[in-house]
């Protein structure tokens, strides 16, 4: 069974730094591209960063970029993202989610990331 | 960047009656268009992939088409469970989710 377990959401102070993590199981994690997806509360879903297996190909949402890194380590079965400069606007419950030909399959449950003063 | 929409925003049905919902690109992206259902507290569930393809275990009464910029997705019989907020995305061009469309009981 695939499992996607998400941690590292908290409480962070704006213009902070935050890591989340994803570990997977269940399937050849080295061999599937991940995607973080990102949801505000009482707001629709949006993707925010991708990552290909080898981490030859990393894309980021403009809203994002420069201020998050994503990357994995295929060893650990695990995948991360780095959220530095973190804004109010970034509040939200982050998903890691595998990327099957473009669309997610399977999905963790989330952790949530408060940025408040 | 393409922008997804969708309508209507909210779409009131009885159960049994059908469901139709609509996914707009700003610019092509073939087929390769996803639809989501999610429901509160929960994480998203993937329905449609490929823009007609139904995901594994979704039920018949899903179905949906559509190609470039245009999509549908349609419950043929509305259940009780299939109330929630359904979402497009297009994976043609990095990805793009649309705003959503809430389906309630009318």
């Amino acid at each position: 069974e695939v499992q996607l377990v998400e941690s590292g959401g908290a409480l962070v102070q704006p213009g902070g730094s935050l890591r989340l993590s994803c570990a997977a199981s269940g399937f050849t994690f080295s061999s599937n591209s991940m995607n973080w997806v990102r949801q505000a509360p009482g707001k629709g879903l949006e993707w925010v960063s991708y990552i290909t297996g080898s981490s030859s190909t990393i894309y980021y949402a403009d809203s994002v970029k420069g201020r998050f890194t994503i990357s994995r380590d295929n060893a650990k079965n695990s995948l991360y993202l780095q959220m530095n400069s973190l804004r109010a606007e970034d509040t939200a419950v982050y998903y890691c989610a595998t990327s099957d030909g473009g669309y997610s399959y399977n999905w963790g449950q989330g952790t949530l990331v408060t940025v408040s003063s | 960047e393409i922008v997804m929409t969708q309508s209507p925003a909210t779409l009131s049905v009885s159960p049994g009656e059908r469901a139709t919902l609509s996914c707009r690109a700003s610019q092509s992206v073939s087929t390769n268009l996803a639809w989501y259902q999610q429901k509160p507290g929960q994480a998203p569930r993937l329905l449609i992939y490929g823009a007609s393809t139904r995901a594994t275990g979704i039920p018949a009464r899903f179905s949906a088409s559509g190609s470039g910029t245009e999509f549908t997705l349609t419950i043929s019989s509305l259940q009780s469970e299939d109330f929630g907020v359904y979402y497009c995305q297009q994976y043609n061009n990095r990805r793009n989710f649309g705003p959503g469309t809430k389906v309630d009981i009318k």
